[in-house]
Order: C-alpha cells, then sequence, then structure tokens
C-alpha cells in the first residue's frame, strides 16, 4: 500500500464549476499536508500549507485536513481554464525529512 | 528571480553514458532534494541532503549518485545510464526538510536510447 493515495483522474470540468481534489494517507504520524499545482512541462509550486486537522483558505481555494480520517482535500471554487494543471497532494512530517507526494490528479477545465 | 535553477533542461544519453545534474539555489535553503517523475508513478525520492555536509537515499536511489558541493548546490550523477533512468529530474530545496514547502526547479528531461 502507498503511504499516500491519489486519483489520477483526468477530471474534466466546465467553467465555474467547484472541484474537488483528494487524497488519503496511511499513517497517522503525518502533520504537514501541502498541495502543489504543476502546469505541463513546468516544475510543482507549492500552492496551500495546512498544519494540523481544519481548513485553510486562500481566494478560490480551500485546504481541508481530516487527521482522524486520514484524508486531505483541496476545493477550487469558480474555476477557470487557467486552473487546468495537475495538483499533487504531500505530506511530511515524520522522523523522515523528505516529502511524501501523491501520484498527482491532471484536471481540465473547459472554457 | 530567487530560486532553483537546473541544467541542463534536455539531455539524450545512450546507454551506459555517464552524466551529471546541476541544481544551485539561491534562498539559502538547508535542504535540497532530487526527484524523478514518471507518467503514473508521481514524484519518488532519489537523494536528499538535510543540511550541508549530508546525503540520504531516498525511496529509489539504485544507480545514482550525489553531492552537495555547498550549501547552495546539488548534483546528481547517473554513473551508468539505463532506459530505465528515462524520466523527468526534479531539484527542490527547504528551509528545514520537511516541515516547510518546498522550491522546485524546473525539470531535466532525460531520455536514455
Amino acid at each position: 500500500q502507498k503511504e499516500v493515495e491519489q486519483d489520477p483522474g483526468p477530471l474534466s470540468v466546465p467553467e465555474g464549476a467547484i472541484v474537488s481534489l483528494n487524497c488519503t494517507y496511511s499513517n497517522s504520524a503525518f502533520q504537514y499536508f501541502m498541495w502543489y499545482r504543476q502546469y505541463s512541462r513546468k516544475g510543482p509550486e507549492l500552492l496551500m500549507y495546512t498544519y494540523s486537522s481544519g481548513n485553510k483558505e486562500d481566494g478560490r481555494f480551500t485546504a481541508q485536513v481530516d487527521k482522524s480520517s486520514k484524508y486531505i482535500s483541496l476545493f477550487i471554487r469558480d474555476s477557470q481554464p487557467s486552473d487546468s494543471a495537475t495538483y499533487l497532494c504531500a505530506i511530511g512530517g515524520r522522523s523522515r525529512r523528505a516529502l511524501t507526494f501523491g501520484s498527482g490528479t491532471r484536471l481540465q477545465v473547459q472554457p | 528571480n530567487a530560486g532553483v535553477t537546473q541544467t541542463p533542461k534536455f539531455q539524450v544519453l545512450k546507454t551506459g553514458q555517464s552524466m551529471t545534474l546541476q541544481c544551485a539555489q539561491d534562498m539559502n535553503h538547508n535542504s535540497m532534494y532530487w526527484y524523478r517523475q514518471d507518467p503514473g508513478m508521481g514524484l519518488r525520492l532519489i537523494y536528499y541532503s538535510a543540511s550541508e555536509g549530508t546525503t540520504d537515499k531516498g525511496e529509489v536511489p539504485n544507480g545514482y549518485n550525489v553531492s552537495r558541493l555547498n550549501k547552495r548546490e546539488f548534483s546528481l550523477r547517473l554513473e551508468s545510464a539505463a532506459p530505465s533512468q528515462t524520466s523527468v529530474y526534479f531539484c527542490a530545496s527547504s528551509e528545514v526538510g520537511d516541515t516547510y514547502g518546498y522550491t522546485f526547479g524546473s525539470g531535466t528531461r532525460l531520455t536514455v536510447v
């Protein structure tokens, strides 16, 4: 079993839709939860960073962490074609000093 | 612009050839990482350096070696390239370990024929 599971998609939605992206993880020791966005042929860039359970909002993006269920989510409101990218979840905070990434979900927002 | 610089951006190697991928960061970060990205596999950690003078194996270290030359630079070497090493390689850095977000370079697309 992978430490972090993420549905690879692709996920195709119309412009303006609410998008929900999700990851599950197996080790309850993880403490730091991040979402990265990766445009085609580019490096990933940090989008959201959260610590512990709860919600964090930044503009149209909301990151949600449920540590009891080992489940993290990223919501995108009023999705735009410019949101079309691959979204990777990442978790960290154990004794190992490197993030563990999900495999990424490819999102396509249709104009 | 501050960030992580990787060279080269593209490379084609023949099986058995060697090469070094270069990475430099100018953010005074302590930790640096090398990942490879393959379709459907996500980002897999090859090696990392938690601080200057230290290096550790990641998930897929076989066939690779690394050097943390100084605080800024972290290189990845393929001693005898194999077709299975065809991938996109990303270097990243962070302030300290995995408690902060990473800054990634733009990647090196490597093809081994």
